[in-house]
């Protein structure tokens, strides 16, 4: 069963301070990786997508790793801000006979604070 | 803002009805999915359509249905609502070359069903 395992689930650090969420998942074949940050109530916005090949992408303060060998990946938020206060959500994709199909982890809920 | 739209923001039923959810597409993609995301979970994913034709399921009965149409808009039909089909709906929109699901998908702010 294609799964995506978030950790923590929950996370408080205060503005200024640099903090790393992690992503493990078990779905094959692996296509793609997508990082999303979504506000309360808001839908999910994209932050990045890795590929097989990629080992490292950077989106301003935002950098995710992708280790597809332990199938494994981070996403490390550099000197956090307030508006970073949101959740933020793997995504892995996987290519099968039916097309493709995306699997959500649950999210790290980060909340920062002064 | 994401230039994707969706229809009606919030929407109450009661059980057993059937309901029709609305999204509009960026300009120039021709690719939408649809995702249910329940209170505290991350979303779930329901179907995509890639140029008007399915291109993936996720675990989701057949009374979940849906359509592209030409200008790439696209409809969430949802028939014998059940209690646990409240949720906050999402689509996204892309630009799949391959229909293989690599390109960035942009979400729209989603419809919240509620059913009674």
């Amino acid at each position: 069963k294609n799964q995506v395992e978030q950790s923590p689930q929950s996370l408080i650090i205060l503005e200024g301070k640099n903090c790393t969420l992690q992503c493990n998942y078990t779905v094959s074949p692996f296509s793609n990786l997508r990082w999303y940050k979504q506000d309360t109530g808001r839908g999910p916005v994209s932050l990045t997508i890795m590929t097989f090949s990629e080992n490292t992408k950077s989106n301003g303060r935002y950098t995710a790793t992708l280790d597809a060998d332990t199938k494994q990946s981070s996403l490390h938020i550099t000197a956090s801000q307030l508006s970073d206060s949101a959740s933020y959500i793997c995504v892995v994709s996987a290519i099968t006979g039916g097309g493709n199909k995306l699997t959500f982890g649950t999210g790290t809920q980060l909340k920062v604070e002064l | 803002e994401t230039g994707v739209t969706q229809s009606p923001t919030h929407l109450i039923k009661t059980r057993g009805q059937q309901v029709t959810l609305r999204c509009s597409s960026q300009s120039g993609h021709n690719t939408v999915s649809w995702y249910q995301q329940a209170l505290g979970q991350g979303p779930q994913f329901i179907f995509q359509y890639y140029r008007e034709e399915e291109n993936g399921r996720g675990n989701f009965p057949p009374r979940f249905s849906g359509l592209q149409f030409p200008n790439y808009s696209s409809e969430l039909n949802v028939n014998a609502l059940e209690l646990d089909d409240s949720a906050l709906y999402l689509c996204a929109s892309s630009l799949e070359t391959r229909g293989w699901g690599a390109d960035t998908q942009y979400f729209g702010p989603g419809t919240r069903l509620t059913v009674l």
